[in-house]
């Protein structure tokens, strides 16, 4: 069965500082996509990043980018120069192409003035 | 464009009634999905839908659920009747055909309380 790991609950991080969220998985396939969606006090699901597993390039969006482990099927979301408004739930989560998204259980971030 | 629409973004009931969630996915988006996130059990997908054919209920938790799609811009859940432990807050998503054919895009969500 394929799983979605995010071992940290929670999080802290000065503003301005770095942070990295971690998220593992766990799957058979070979070509799949992985997220990160971040989830504000709004409760809306905000699309981060997105990784292709076919490519080796760490994908990059403005602060946010990832370390992309393949063969340790790890996924982390490093943060950079955090804040205020980057607190908020983030969710990793896993796609085969079967369009059925699995889910971690989320990270707390919390981001301190 | 307008994002994923969903209405309504509030939803207060009494146990018995029955609830009906809309959806309006982006334009040009063939896939939409249906998901339910509670605390204890994190985000479920209930069913999604290609083409305005539903391709896979199984995560619909029962009968009381029913889930139509009658056009590309359009797709509502119904709970009949509803209970409390329904209340979630639920989110619909649509994904496009094509190179990032696998890239959800989610609603605002509606918070349903059921009492």
């Amino acid at each position: 069965a394929q799983t979605v790991t995010q071992s940290q609950p929670e999080m802290s991080v000065q503003e301005a500082e770095t942070v990295t969220l971690s998220c593992t998985y766990d799957t058979s396939e070979s070509d799949y996509y992985l997220f990160w969606y971040k989830q504000p006090p709004s409760r809306q699901m905000i699309l981060v990043i997105r990784q292709e597993a076919y490519k080796q390039q760490n994908a990059t969006e403005n602060r946010f980018s990832v370390n992309f482990q393949k063969a340790a099927k790890s996924f982390s979301l490093k943060i950079s120069d955090s804040q205020l408004g980057d607190a908020a739930m983030y969710f990793c989560a896993f796609t085969s192409g079967t369009y059925k998204y699995i889910f971690g259980t989320g990270t707390r971030l919390k981001v301190l003035a | 464009d307008a994002g994923v629409i969903q209405s309504p973004r509030h939803e207060v009931t009494e146990m018995g009634q029955e609830v009906t969630l809309r959806c309006k996915p982006i334009s040009g988006h063939d896939y939409l999905f249906w998901y339910r996130q509670t605390m204890m059990r994190g985000l479920e997908l209930l069913i999604y839908f290609n083409n305005n054919v539903p391709i896979d209920d199984s995560g619909m938790p029962e009968d009381r659920f029913s889930a139509k799609m009658p056009n590309a811009s359009f797709s509502t859940l119904k709970i009949q009747p509803s209970e409390p432990r329904d209340s979630a807050v639920y989110f619909c998503a649509s994904s496009a055909g094509g190179h990032h054919q696998e890239t959800q895009y989610f609603g605002p969500g509606t918070r349903l309380l059921v009492l």
